[in-house]
């Protein structure tokens, strides 16, 4: 089967600049994820999707970040204005259900300057 | 909330070594247990997981891994590693009633030829 696919791998940006993640999770796959990991850690929930509705974005920066997953199933994460501290991979992930296994793409690995 | 504690954040071994990773997670309730490993390049992938029954779980690549409720502990294992299981691995937990994946801090598994 096919697997989680992200774009773009890499971005850099200047600070206060707009950036855009996508995101297309595998057939099927109605949970879909967003993490953030940054250098030397593991992965951190942002937010996350069942079908097309957000159940849980506690963790999401919502003055600057926000996501949506119309029709239920790609999704786009956006961050607007860039931060300096937002330097990370920025990590997709889909699973048939909540408690199931997640699978992940490769990540969008963002700098910004 | 749940946390996940992996105390050795990297790890030298030589080929044919034995290999266990420590794994702690803090959450008093049913949770579902995960190991995911990522390859120089590649993105995160399921090495092993336990939802339920036999303790001792089997994975790819000959990895074990023992849940031990009493100690909150999912130690990583296998008996004798290659120069291909070079990767970080990451411990993560996914409590029943929170539904969210929380991982470790991985740790950077440098296996020497």
């Amino acid at each position: 089967e096919a697997g989680v696919v992200q774009s773009p791998r890499y971005k850099i940006i200047e600070k206060k600049q707009p950036v855009a993640f996508w995101c297309n999770p595998i057939s099927g796959h109605n949970t879909l994820y967003w993490y953030r990991q940054n250098l030397g850690q593991g992965p951190e929930l942002l937010i996350r999707y069942e079908n097309e509705e957000a159940v849980d974005d506690s963790q999401l920066p919502k003055d600057r970040f926000s996501a949506e997953r119309l029709k239920g199933v790609d999704s786009t994460l956006k961050i607007q204005p860039a931060e300096l501290g937002d330097s990370a991979v920025y990590l997709c992930a889909s699973s048939l259900g909540p408690a199931g296994p997640q699978h992940f793409g490769d990540g969008t690995r963002l700098s910004i300057l | 909330a749940q946390s996940v504690s992996q105390h050795n954040h990297h790890v030298i071994l030589s080929e044919a070594a034995s290999l266990e990773l420590g794994c702690n997670y803090s959450y008093g309730g049913t949770v579902n247990l995960f190991w995911y490993v990522q390859y120089p390049g590649q993105h995160l992938q399921l090495l092993l997981k336990y939802f339920s029954g036999d303790p001792l779980v089997k994975g790819i690549k000959g990895f074990e891994a023992e849940f031990i409720k009493s100690k909150f502990s999912f130690n990583l294992r296998k008996p004798s590693v290659q120069w291909s299981d070079t990767a970080e691995y990451f411990c993560a937990v996914n409590s029943g009633s929170a539904r969210q994946l929380t991982f470790g801090s991985g740790t950077q598994l440098t296996v020497l030829p």
